[in-house]
């Protein structure tokens, strides 16, 4: 299966922008991009996905690099709200349905009043 | 709204006593899941199911097991509780990647905050 890396850690101001890292160099040409987010006391949740293009909805943006080696998720503008652990995994749509999907331990996003 | 409903948010159980942790989705999906989620250790997968009946294992299935005899349904089972076992337990669903290429969203439960004592 292949692998995503990211910080432990991050903080922001609020009302900032965030740009939160992942990478994932064995990424397969097939594989989809995707972020979950786990507020505290909850499940996660889905934000974003993509595969190649970047990719905006009403929660986030994510921007994917060219080599698609490497992903940032994008909060434009920080909330308390936001403060979380977000988590990028790897999607393989050729799994015809018994794709064994894993999360690694995220980074934990901390927002600074 | 869809939704996966975790029949315990908090349970405290004995060494050694037999703990089911039960399940439900509403939105008619194939696959679903049990993880446990451990301080610095994240999201680990214990086992997985693609349809009623089926049953895969995950990357820490020791010391539990699963039923799926309906498709809503999913049953972690702890056979002899211990204490390392106590932790939060995660059930989620989703459709099968093979109907949708992006791949469908995923939908957790609350969780459930089991303490072995």
């Amino acid at each position: 299966d292949a692998k995503t890396t990211q910080p432990n850690s991050m903080e922001s101001n609020e009302e900032e922008p965030v740009h939160l890292p992942c990478n994932h160099s064995t990424i397969s040409g097939t594989d989809y991009i995707h972020w979950y987010r786990q507020l505290p006391s909850q499940g996660p949740e889905y934000v974003i996905h993509g595969l190649t293009s970047n990719v905006n909805n009403r929660m986030a943006s994510l921007a994917i690099a060219e080599d698609r080696k490497s992903s940032t998720l994008i909060l434009h503008r920080a909330t308390l709200r936001d403060a979380a652990v977000y988590y990028c995994i790897l999607r393989d749509p050729l799994g015809f349905g018994n794709e064994k999907l894993t999360f690694g331990t995220g980074t934990r996003l901390t927002i600074i009043p | 709204d869809v939704k996966v409903t975790q029949s315990s948010r908090y349970l405290v159980k004995r060494t050694g006593e037999k703990v089911f942790l039960e399940c439900v989705q509403d939105m008619d999906h194939e696959n679903m899941f049990w993880y446990r989620q451990d301080p610095g250790l994240g999201l680990r997968l214990i086992y997985f199911s693609y349809d009623v009946k089926m049953k895969e294992k995950g990357d820490i299935p020791e010391g539990y097991s699963v039923s799926r005899e309906k498709k809503e349904r999913f049953s972690l089972i702890l056979e002899s509780a211990s204490t390392n076992q106590t932790s939060m337990y995660l059930c989620a669903s989703r459709s099968p990647t093979v109907n949708r290429p992006s791949g469908n969203t995923i939908y957790f439960g609350e969780g459930s905050w089991l303490t072995v004592v």
